[in-house]
C-alpha cells in the first residue's frame, strides 16, 4: 500500500552536532515531500519542503535532499540546538493526500 | 493573519457518546484536511474537504464524517465513541486540494474516550 517509512523513531544528539533523519515513500507519482516539527502541545509546523524537480534545498541550518529513483528523502539540521528539540515527521503525497512517516523524536542534549 | 484555530481543545466522553469537533482555517484557506493523531499509529489522514466536498477519505470506520460550510469552516464528527478513539484530532487547513501544497495545522482536540 501507499506508505512513508521514517527513521530512526529516536534521535540524541549533542549541542553543536547534526541530525539526519531518513524516509522512503512507496508511490513514484509523489512530487511533494514536506516535513514538520510538532513541539509539546502543539500542532505540526511545516519546517521546509522539497517538489520532485529538486534535489536540495536549504534554509539556513535545515536542509532537505530527495533521491527521486530510490525514492528516499532526508532531513539534515546543522549546528544543533535545544530548541531543536522536538518531534519530526516527514510526508509524502500519495494518492492525492499528505502521508506521514512514523515521526523521530529528536532530543538535543546541552 | 489568524491561523487554524480548533474548538474545543479538550473533551472528555465516554463509549457510545458522539463529539463534533470544529475548525476554523486560515482566512482564504479553501481546503481542510483533518488528521488523527495517536502514539502508537502517528498521524492518520481521515478526510479532506474543498468548497464544502469531500475530496478524499482515509481508512476510518463510517462513525467518522465530516462538512465543510460555505465560509470554509469545517466539523467533524465520530458516532458511537470507542476507547480507541481516544487521540489528539489535528486540522489542517490549505489554499488548494490534494496535498501538494503546505498545509498549516491547528493546535489539535485532545479527545478522552472513558
Amino acid at each position: 500500500g501507499e506508505n512513508v517509512e521514517q527513521h530512526p523513531s529516536t534521535l540524541s544528539v549533542q549541542e553543536g552536532d547534526s541530525a539526519v533523519i531518513k524516509c522512503t515513500y512507496s508511490d513514484s507519482a509523489s512530487n511533494y515531500f514536506p516535513w514538520y516539527k510538532q513541539e509539546l502541545g502543539k500542532g505540526p509546523q511545516l519546517i521546509i519542503d522539497i517538489r520532485s524537480n529538486v534535489g536540495e534545498k536549504k534554509d539556513q541550518r535545515i536542509a532537505v535532499t530527495l533521491n527521486k529513483t530510490a525514492k528516499h528523502f532526508s532531513l539534515h539540521i546543522t549546528e544543533t540546538q535545544p530548541e531543536d528539540s522536538a518531534v519530526y515527521f516527514c510526508a509524502a503525497t500519495l494518492g492525492n493526500k499528505l502521508t506521514f512517516g512514523g515521526g523521530t523524536r529528536v532530543l538535543v542534549k546541552p | 493573519k489568524a491561523g487554524v484555530t480548533q474548538t474545543p481543545r479538550y473533551l472528555i466522553k465516554t463509549r457510545g457518546q458522539q463529539v463534533t469537533l470544529s475548525c476554523s482555517p486560515i482566512s482564504g484557506h479553501r481546503s481542510v484536511s483533518w488528521y488523527q493523531q495517536t502514539p502508537g499509529q502517528g498521524l492518520q489522514f481521515l478526510f479532506e474537504y474543498f468548497s464544502e466536498t469531500q475530496r478524499n477519505k482515509g481508512n476510518f470506520p463510517g462513525r467518522f464524517s465530516g462538512r465543510q460550510f460555505s465560509n470554509s469552516r469545517s466539523e467533524m464528527n465520530v458516532s458511537t465513541l470507542e476507547l480507541g478513539d481516544s487521540a489528539l484530532y489535528l486540522c489542517a487547513s490549505s489554499l488548494e486540494a490534494g496535498g501538494f501544497n503546505e498545509q498549516f495545522f491547528g493546535p489539535g482536540t485532545r479527545l478522552t474516550v472513558l
